[in-house]
């Protein structure tokens, strides 16, 4: 059974469009975490969040974390072809965290 | 400092044979993660130590596959006998401390193919 459910699975678009991603589960989580992927590497931290309602702001990616903690979002300002990757997010109970399957991101120059 | 180190990177191996991943977590860390990704699947989690003891072990798939940590910086993944349908990426990750929203940090992975 998978907790975490991400959508889109892929998503193409051009330079410079914005996009939002999303990572939603029945199940409140103590914490959330998003992660970027790229090809041959292993997932790399982008944020935490852990409060309901929290936002953060990492340059141009916009993380919110829903208020009941159950759902989590990641927008991309004005993409660019560096922010091609797999977006992971993961959310923490019992200090093991379960990933939901990603969002494969491919920005066009 | 050194990340998550992982061995082999690669390893092609025949249906049937012996296989054993290797990790050496972050040096400090007391939690070690096994993952495996799959396109299908995505990142299961195989099993997860706390100071060396494993506390969870669910999520391994079966009785072929076993995972030891006998020392603080060292952990294994074995497969007897391995098949085609265990190639994927193995992940290890390590993090410190048991506290909940602690960064975990991946290994580059070994990507098993079993032909």
């Amino acid at each position: 059974t998978q907790l975490l459910e991400q959508s889109p699975q892929f998503l193409s678009i051009q330079e410079g469009e914005n996009l939002t991603v999303y990572c939603n589960s029945s199940s409140v989580f103590s914490s959330l975490q998003w992660y970027r992927q790229e090809p041959g590497e292993g997932p790399v931290l982008l944020v935490t969040v852990v409060t309901g309602g929290e936002v953060k702001k990492l340059k141009r990616l916009t993380f919110q974390f829903g208020d009941a903690r159950k759902d989590s979002s990641l927008h991309i300002t004005a993409a660019q072809p560096g922010d091609t990757g797999l977006y992971l997010c993961a959310g923490e109970g019992s200090y093991i965290p379960t990933f939901g399957r990603g969002t494969s991101l491919i920005v066009h120059p | 400092d050194a990340g998550v180190i992982q061995s082999p990177r690669h390893e092609v191996t025949e249906m049937g044979q012996e296989v054993t991943l290797r990790c050496k977590p972050i040096s400090g860390h007391n939690s070690l993660f096994w993952y495996r990704q799959t396109m299908m699947r995505g990142l299961e989690l195989l099993i997860y130590f706390n100071n060396n003891v494993p506390i969870d072990d669910s999520g391994m798939p079966e009785d072929r596959f076993s995972a030891k940590m006998p020392n603080a910086s060292f952990s294994t993944l074995k497969i007897q006998p391995s098949e085609p349908r265990d190639s994927a990426v193995y992940f290890c990750a390590s993090r410190s401390d048991g506290n909940s929203g602690n960064t975990i940090y991946f290994g580059e992975g070994s990507w098993l193919t079993v032909v």
